[in-house]
């Protein structure tokens, strides 16, 4: 079953157009929830970390936002060069070495049109 | 500072060859993981480190080995190549405070199986 759900799976834009990206977790015990933004042919790059339920982080035009059982990314008069992947991750507590892992949605793919 | 890097950034194998992927950080960050993305899949955890001589399964071990003997390399070894390792391979490293987790990504490897 899925642990970490992003939705939707791709979402087109105008350019000024401000939209959310959804990162929805059935997981218990979260230990923190990431953001991360992927670029074509290259690896994840860090946005945000948040820990607890109320939390809220601010970068340029991206905010993220979390609750109980899910994460949103808002994106606010985005830019053609926000156009990427989103990912967003999860590490929660099951026990052993488990605080060293975080488990991926599969992402959104934002495109951002002039 | 160079982050994390990854060798090579392109490999082809046939299948039944053997090869490690080399990945160093100069953070001294005690975690370490690797992960391979597939297009629809995300990114999957293959292995991770909690530090120096220690490793675990993340979801998809099967056909990979990995040791840490120092803080700084984590190699990935393919012990007998199949077409279904086909990908792109991250390494990651991750520095867990108190107060603040961010995790790092190299630029990835990409393998092609024949």
């Amino acid at each position: 079953e899925d642990q970490v759900t992003q939705s939707p799976e791709a979402l087109r834009l105008q350019e000024g157009e401000s939209s959310s990206l959804n990162c929805s977790y059935t997981v218990s015990g979260l230990r923190g929830l990431f953001w991360y933004r992927q670029d074509p042919g290259k690896g994840p790059e860090f946005l945000f970390t948040l820990y607890s339920a109320g939390e809220e982080k601010e970068k340029e035009r991206l905010k993220a936002t979390l609750t109980k059982k899910e994460s949103f990314l808002h994106i606010t008069a985005p830019k053609p060069e926000d156009s990427a992947t989103y990912l967003c991750a999860v590490q929660y507590n099951a026990g052993g070495t488990s605080y060293g892992k975080l488990t991926f949605g599969q992402g959104t793919i934002l495109t951002v049109h002039p | 500072n160079a982050g994390v890097t990854q060798t090579p950034k392109f490999q082809v194998l046939k299948t039944g060859q053997s090869m490690t992927l080399q990945c160093a950080q100069d953070m001294n960050h005690e975690y370490m993981s690797w992960y391979r993305q597939d297009p629809g899949m995300g990114l999957r955890l293959i292995h991770y480190s909690v530090g120096a001589g220690i490793t675990d399964q993340g979801e998809v071990p099967n056909g990979y080995n990995v040791s840490r003997s120092t803080t700084e390399d984590f190699p990935l070894r393919l012990l007998s190549a199949a077409p279904s390792q086909t990908s792109v391979y991250f390494c990651a490293s991750r520095y867990r405070g108190r107060s603040t987790d961010t995790q790092y990504f190299g630029p990835g490897t990409r393998l092609t199986v024949l």
